[in-house]
């Protein structure tokens, strides 16, 4: 149990387009979804906190204009990247708290790498 | 903001030796988590630790959470060349609700 999937696992796009990655949670609901991006050989950085059914919360130097995220429902989120530029390339994971899981407890997707060009 | 600083940043080992990684704040931490990220992986959650002096252990690897709540320590007895990935620690603060922040990570190397 506890599956978390993305799609797509990775995307090749040319500067200024935009990409959407979704995060699925497949056997669970999740009220709760996060978004992380993390560059070569670095940590994970939490992008933003997303929540069902209300906005995202940002974190400090997140451009929420650039970085669009919908929590349409309790196992759906999507982040697109909007006017993608090569420096946005970077792993982007998304991870989900189950809804009666122990606190604190996220669940990972697989990742999407995304190569702007 | 909360930072969560891990050392070693890279260890490389002989298979068979043993192998710890470290990780501090200057905050108190509600609760520590670890987890294992195989090259080109995504992160897997291993083990969430809560309570102060907690110790658990799974197989070959030990857990343990600092008696004030600011450190915790993960260590592997005897490598194997399967242990290599990098480990990350990712706590959550008081009233930061789920929020994870995770550690600078370590990555480990096993050599045969």
């Amino acid at each position: 149990g506890a599956v978390v999937s993305q799609h797509p696992s990775w995307v090749i796009c040319k500067s200024g387009t935009s990409v959407k990655i979704e995060c699925r949670s497949l056997d669970f609901q999740a009220t709760t979804m996060f978004w992380y991006r993390q560059f070569p050989k670095q940590s994970l950085m939490l992008m933003a906190t997303s929540n069902e059914g209300s906005k995202a919360t940002y974190e400090q130097g997140v451009e929420k204009d650039k970085f669009l995220i919908n929590h349409a429902s309790l196992t759906l989120s999507t982040l697109t990247v909007t006017s993608a530029h090569p420096e946005d390339s970077s792993f982007y994971i998304c991870s989900a708290a189950h809804l009666s899981g122990r606190a604190g407890e996220q669940y990972f997707g697989p990742g999407t790498r995304l190569t702007v060009t | 903001g909360q930072q969560v600083m891990q050392i070693p940043q890279y260890q490389h080992v002989q298979e068979g030796e043993d192998f710890t990684t470290y990780c501090n704040s200057s905050t108190t931490l509600s609760n520590i988590q670890w987890y294992k990220q195989r090259p080109g992986g995504h992160p897997v959650f291993l083990i969430q630790l809560v309570k102060s002096g907690e110790v658990k252990k799974q197989k070959r690897l030990t857990f343990q959470f600092g008696e004030a709540k600011k450190n915790s320590s993960l260590h592997i007895t005897a490598t194997q060349t399967t242990d290599v990935g990098t480990y990350f620690c990712a706590a959550t603060f008081t009233g930061g609700g789920n929020k994870l922040t995770f550690g600078t990570g370590t990555q480990l190397k096993v050599e045969l």
